[in-house]
């Protein structure tokens, strides 16, 4: 399908664990996003990346690896989950900076227990 | 440092009339972006409106529109003759263009419900 997808929409896993939030367009937009959603501060940036092999710290990169070797994937690694990690994760993308819209992914829900 | 406040976290309208939500931000860059996005309880993030810090006129789409003040640093959303489906968290958010990133910065969001 086309788009922007999130996998896996739902995630448990315990302190310490790695885990890894994917991310995948079919725009092959060369921009593309890792954002996360807590309650009282919106969406913070987290990671970003302007093209395949190109990437880039935001607000909030502590914690977070991740990797862009094909255009259309961005994955998220949470090399060793902490409770405050427990968040939900939004990708995003986009065609170019300036006017350009950022299309969103559905969000994947992470619970670190 | 670029910053965008939204003050009011939450609000009431009655079905069919206008509400307007609040979006202040600061920026030393001449050149940026302002957007709006739309989430509903399902989550999603769905964009609804984009105006350009030199667009002279005010960005309508539809229902919505941008009251843009530049002097004033304001980026308002007005939403005429609200829609229960209008009920949902609205965000504000700015792009620099300087330093060619792309990246939104947001404000934290104001939540709309709409009365019937």
């Amino acid at each position: 399908d086309a788009g922007i997808t999130q996998s896996p929409r739902y995630k448990i896993t315990e302190t310490g664990r790695q885990v890894t939030l994917m991310c995948h367009q079919t725009w092959s937009h060369s921009y593309m996003f890792w954002y996360r959603q807590d309650l009282g501060h919106g969406l913070r940036l987290i990671y970003y990346s302007a093209a395949a092999d190109i990437t880039d710290k935001g607000e909030v990169p502590d914690g977070y690896v991740v990797s862009r070797s094909k255009t259309e994937n961005f994955p998220l690694t949470l090399e060793s989950a902490t409770r405050s990690q427990t968040s939900v994760y939004f990708c995003a993308s986009a065609a170019g900076t300036g006017n350009y819209e950022q299309y969103f992914g559905p969000g994947t829900r992470l619970t670190v227990t | 440092a670029q910053k965008i406040t939204q003050t009011q976290p939450g609000m009431f309208v009655q079905e069919k009339e206008a509400v307007t939500l609040d979006c202040t931000y600061d920026t030393s860059d001449q050149s940026y972006g302002l957007f709006w996005y739309k989430q509903p309880s399902s989550g999603e993030m769905i964009f609804l409106i984009y105006q350009g810090s030199y667009d002279e006129q005010n960005a309508t789409e539809g229902r919505y529109s941008l009251n843009f003040q530049k002097a004033r640093k304001s980026a308002n959303l007005v939403i005429s003759a609200s829609q229960l489906g209008d009920s949902a968290m609205y965000f504000c958010a700015m792009r620099e263009v300087s330093g060619n990133t792309g990246k939104l910065i947001f404000g934290q969001g104001t939540t709309l419900q709409v009365k019937p």
